[in-house]
Protein backbone atom coordinates (compact mmCIF):
# COMPACT_ATOMS: atom_id res chain seq x y z
CA UNK A 1 0.00 0.00 0.00
CA UNK A 2 1.13 3.49 -1.14
CA UNK A 3 1.74 5.53 1.73
CA UNK A 4 0.06 8.69 0.27
CA UNK A 5 -2.94 7.63 -1.48
CA UNK A 6 -4.43 10.48 -3.87
CA UNK A 7 -7.55 10.24 -7.12
CA UNK A 8 -5.44 11.27 -10.16
CA UNK A 9 -7.87 12.79 -11.96
CA UNK A 10 -8.09 14.44 -14.18
CA UNK A 11 -11.26 16.69 -12.34
CA UNK A 12 -12.46 18.85 -15.46
CA UNK A 13 -14.58 21.99 -13.93
CA UNK A 14 -15.64 25.25 -15.27
CA UNK A 15 -14.16 28.50 -13.88
CA UNK A 16 -16.17 29.54 -10.81
CA UNK A 17 -16.38 25.88 -9.47
CA UNK A 18 -15.70 24.68 -5.94
CA UNK A 19 -13.58 21.31 -6.56
CA UNK A 20 -12.51 19.46 -3.38
CA UNK A 21 -9.30 16.72 -3.33
CA UNK A 22 -9.25 14.58 -0.48
CA UNK A 23 -6.01 12.20 0.03
CA UNK A 24 -4.85 9.37 2.25
CA UNK A 25 -2.03 8.43 4.43
CA UNK A 26 -0.95 5.26 5.69
CA UNK A 27 1.52 6.63 8.31
CA UNK A 28 -0.08 7.26 12.24
CA UNK A 29 3.56 9.10 12.73
CA UNK A 30 3.31 11.58 10.00
CA UNK A 31 3.40 15.11 11.88
CA UNK A 32 3.54 17.48 9.45
CA UNK A 33 0.99 18.20 6.13
CA UNK A 34 1.05 20.02 3.32
CA UNK A 35 -0.37 20.63 -0.20
CA UNK A 36 1.74 21.47 -2.83
CA UNK A 37 1.09 22.29 -6.64
CA UNK A 38 3.10 21.37 -9.33
CA UNK A 39 3.32 22.78 -12.95
CA UNK A 40 3.83 20.47 -16.06
CA UNK A 41 7.71 20.19 -16.06
CA UNK A 42 8.38 22.85 -13.26
CA UNK A 43 9.43 22.82 -9.14
CA UNK A 44 6.64 21.57 -6.60
CA UNK A 45 6.21 24.62 -4.77
CA UNK A 46 4.21 25.21 -1.54
CA UNK A 47 0.50 25.83 -1.47
CA UNK A 48 -0.14 25.59 2.30
CA UNK A 49 0.26 24.00 5.15
CA UNK A 50 -2.61 22.02 6.62
CA UNK A 51 -3.70 21.65 10.47
CA UNK A 52 -6.11 19.61 12.60
CA UNK A 53 -8.19 23.17 13.17
CA UNK A 54 -7.95 23.59 9.13
CA UNK A 55 -6.59 26.92 7.76
CA UNK A 56 -7.67 28.66 4.89
CA UNK A 57 -6.10 31.23 2.24
CA UNK A 58 -7.96 32.87 0.30
CA UNK A 59 -9.58 30.46 -2.07
CA UNK A 60 -7.86 27.68 -0.57
CA UNK A 61 -8.97 25.66 2.21
CA UNK A 62 -7.20 22.80 4.20
CA UNK A 63 -8.03 20.15 6.62
CA UNK A 64 -6.40 17.68 8.50
CA UNK A 65 -8.57 14.68 9.87
CA UNK A 66 -6.15 12.28 11.83
CA UNK A 67 -8.32 9.54 13.31
CA UNK A 68 -9.68 9.02 9.67
CA UNK A 69 -5.91 9.60 8.11
CA UNK A 70 -6.50 11.76 5.10
CA UNK A 71 -6.47 15.87 4.05
CA UNK A 72 -7.80 17.94 2.15
CA UNK A 73 -8.15 20.17 -0.28
CA UNK A 74 -11.11 22.81 -1.17
CA UNK A 75 -10.76 25.23 -4.07
CA UNK A 76 -13.51 28.09 -4.08
CA UNK A 77 -14.17 30.31 -7.26
CA UNK A 78 -11.45 27.83 -9.66
CA UNK A 79 -9.80 30.41 -12.16
CA UNK A 80 -7.81 29.15 -15.39
CA UNK A 81 -4.52 29.61 -13.68
CA UNK A 82 -5.09 26.98 -10.87
CA UNK A 83 -4.86 24.33 -13.63
CA UNK A 84 -2.13 22.24 -12.12
CA UNK A 85 -1.15 19.30 -10.36
CA UNK A 86 -2.23 19.41 -6.72
CA UNK A 87 0.27 16.93 -4.76
CA UNK A 88 -0.25 15.79 -1.11
CA UNK A 89 2.83 15.69 1.02
CA UNK A 90 3.66 15.04 4.65
CA UNK A 91 6.43 14.78 6.60
CA UNK A 92 7.23 11.79 9.30
CA UNK A 93 10.15 14.28 10.81
CA UNK A 94 12.45 11.22 10.13
CA UNK A 95 13.70 11.99 6.41
CA UNK A 96 12.65 13.44 3.62
CA UNK A 97 8.74 14.51 2.28
CA UNK A 98 6.77 11.72 1.42
CA UNK A 99 5.01 12.60 -2.22
CA UNK A 100 1.63 11.42 -3.43
CA UNK A 101 1.34 10.72 -7.14
CA UNK A 102 -0.76 13.84 -7.50
CA UNK A 103 -4.34 15.10 -8.11
CA UNK A 104 -4.70 16.85 -11.66
CA UNK A 105 -7.23 19.51 -12.34
CA UNK A 106 -7.87 20.81 -15.54
CA UNK A 107 -10.18 24.45 -15.14
CA UNK A 108 -11.96 24.83 -18.05
CA UNK A 109 -13.65 28.42 -19.78
CA UNK B 1 13.58 33.70 0.61
CA UNK B 2 15.56 31.03 0.40
CA UNK B 3 16.31 29.74 -2.91
CA UNK B 4 18.05 26.53 -4.96
CA UNK B 5 19.68 26.95 -7.63
CA UNK B 6 19.83 24.11 -9.87
CA UNK B 7 21.08 23.62 -13.01
CA UNK B 8 21.23 22.65 -15.89
CA UNK B 9 17.43 22.57 -16.27
CA UNK B 10 17.30 20.60 -18.80
CA UNK B 11 20.19 18.16 -20.95
CA UNK B 12 20.54 15.64 -23.75
CA UNK B 13 23.36 13.15 -23.39
CA UNK B 14 24.05 9.86 -25.11
CA UNK B 15 23.52 6.29 -23.62
CA UNK B 16 26.86 5.74 -21.46
CA UNK B 17 27.95 9.57 -20.99
CA UNK B 18 27.72 10.77 -17.36
CA UNK B 19 25.73 14.10 -16.48
CA UNK B 20 26.24 16.58 -13.36
CA UNK B 21 23.55 18.21 -11.98
CA UNK B 22 24.32 20.48 -9.38
CA UNK B 23 22.08 22.48 -6.64
CA UNK B 24 23.86 25.61 -4.31
CA UNK B 25 21.51 26.98 -1.99
CA UNK B 26 21.65 30.59 -2.16
CA UNK B 27 21.32 32.92 1.48
CA UNK B 28 21.28 30.30 3.51
CA UNK B 29 23.56 26.84 4.46
CA UNK B 30 21.90 23.30 3.79
CA UNK B 31 23.38 20.95 5.65
CA UNK B 32 21.21 18.01 4.36
CA UNK B 33 19.94 18.09 0.81
CA UNK B 34 17.24 15.74 -1.01
CA UNK B 35 17.45 14.13 -4.36
CA UNK B 36 14.24 13.20 -5.96
CA UNK B 37 13.28 11.84 -9.27
CA UNK B 38 10.33 12.24 -11.03
CA UNK B 39 8.77 9.54 -13.85
CA UNK B 40 5.70 10.98 -16.24
CA UNK B 41 2.80 11.40 -14.61
CA UNK B 42 4.56 9.72 -11.24
CA UNK B 43 5.13 10.78 -8.09
CA UNK B 44 8.42 12.09 -6.61
CA UNK B 45 10.73 9.24 -5.48
CA UNK B 46 13.36 10.30 -2.79
CA UNK B 47 16.52 8.36 -4.20
CA UNK B 48 18.71 10.12 -1.64
CA UNK B 49 20.02 12.56 1.19
CA UNK B 50 23.35 14.08 1.06
CA UNK B 51 24.79 15.45 3.88
CA UNK B 52 27.63 17.91 4.03
CA UNK B 53 31.16 16.52 4.80
CA UNK B 54 29.53 12.51 4.83
CA UNK B 55 28.49 10.07 2.63
CA UNK B 56 24.93 9.91 1.05
CA UNK B 57 22.20 7.82 2.25
CA UNK B 58 20.87 6.23 -0.60
CA UNK B 59 17.36 4.70 -0.94
CA UNK B 60 16.50 1.47 -1.44
CA UNK B 61 16.76 0.33 -4.79
CA UNK B 62 18.78 3.79 -6.05
CA UNK B 63 22.53 2.23 -7.01
CA UNK B 64 24.93 4.58 -5.17
CA UNK B 65 27.92 3.54 -7.96
CA UNK B 66 25.08 4.92 -10.66
CA UNK B 67 24.13 8.14 -9.10
CA UNK B 68 27.62 10.02 -7.69
CA UNK B 69 26.61 12.40 -4.86
CA UNK B 70 28.85 15.04 -3.44
CA UNK B 71 27.78 17.46 -0.78
CA UNK B 72 31.51 19.22 0.00
CA UNK B 73 30.42 22.54 1.55
CA UNK B 74 27.17 23.84 2.78
CA UNK B 75 25.91 25.51 0.10
CA UNK B 76 26.45 22.69 -3.08
CA UNK B 77 25.34 19.46 -3.48
CA UNK B 78 25.66 17.33 -6.82
CA UNK B 79 24.55 14.39 -8.38
CA UNK B 80 26.24 12.38 -11.39
CA UNK B 81 24.25 10.18 -13.43
CA UNK B 82 27.29 7.94 -14.56
CA UNK B 83 26.98 5.92 -17.71
CA UNK B 84 23.40 7.20 -18.15
CA UNK B 85 21.10 5.01 -20.41
CA UNK B 86 17.61 5.95 -22.02
CA UNK B 87 16.02 4.44 -18.68
CA UNK B 88 17.70 7.23 -16.32
CA UNK B 89 15.97 9.86 -18.47
CA UNK B 90 13.69 11.63 -15.94
CA UNK B 91 13.23 14.71 -13.81
CA UNK B 92 15.47 15.17 -10.93
CA UNK B 93 14.72 17.83 -8.43
CA UNK B 94 17.18 18.43 -5.47
CA UNK B 95 15.90 20.11 -2.09
CA UNK B 96 16.76 21.65 1.46
CA UNK B 97 14.76 22.00 4.40
CA UNK B 98 15.39 25.76 5.71
CA UNK B 99 15.08 26.73 9.44
CA UNK B 100 11.55 29.00 10.12
CA UNK B 101 10.24 27.79 6.95
CA UNK B 102 7.38 25.30 6.48
CA UNK B 103 8.00 22.61 4.02
CA UNK B 104 10.83 22.58 1.64
CA UNK B 105 12.69 24.51 -0.99
CA UNK B 106 13.11 23.20 -3.84
CA UNK B 107 15.39 23.32 -6.90
CA UNK B 108 13.81 23.82 -10.75
CA UNK B 109 14.63 20.78 -11.71
CA UNK B 110 16.77 18.95 -14.29
CA UNK B 111 14.89 17.16 -17.27
CA UNK B 112 17.38 14.86 -18.62
CA UNK B 113 16.92 12.76 -21.78
CA UNK B 114 19.45 10.01 -22.60
CA UNK B 115 19.69 9.18 -26.29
Amino acid sequence: RKEVEQDPGPFNVPEGATVAFNCTYSNSASQSFFWYRQDCRKEPKLLMSVYSSGNEDGRFTAQLNRASQYISLLIRDSKLSDSATYLCVMDTGRRALTFGSGTRLQVQP
Amino acid sequence: GAVVSQHPSWVICKSGTSVKIECRSLDFQATTMFWYRQFPKQSLMLMATSNEGSKATYEQGVEKDKFLINHASLTLSTLTVTSAHPEDSSFYICSARVTGVDGYTFGSGTRLTVV
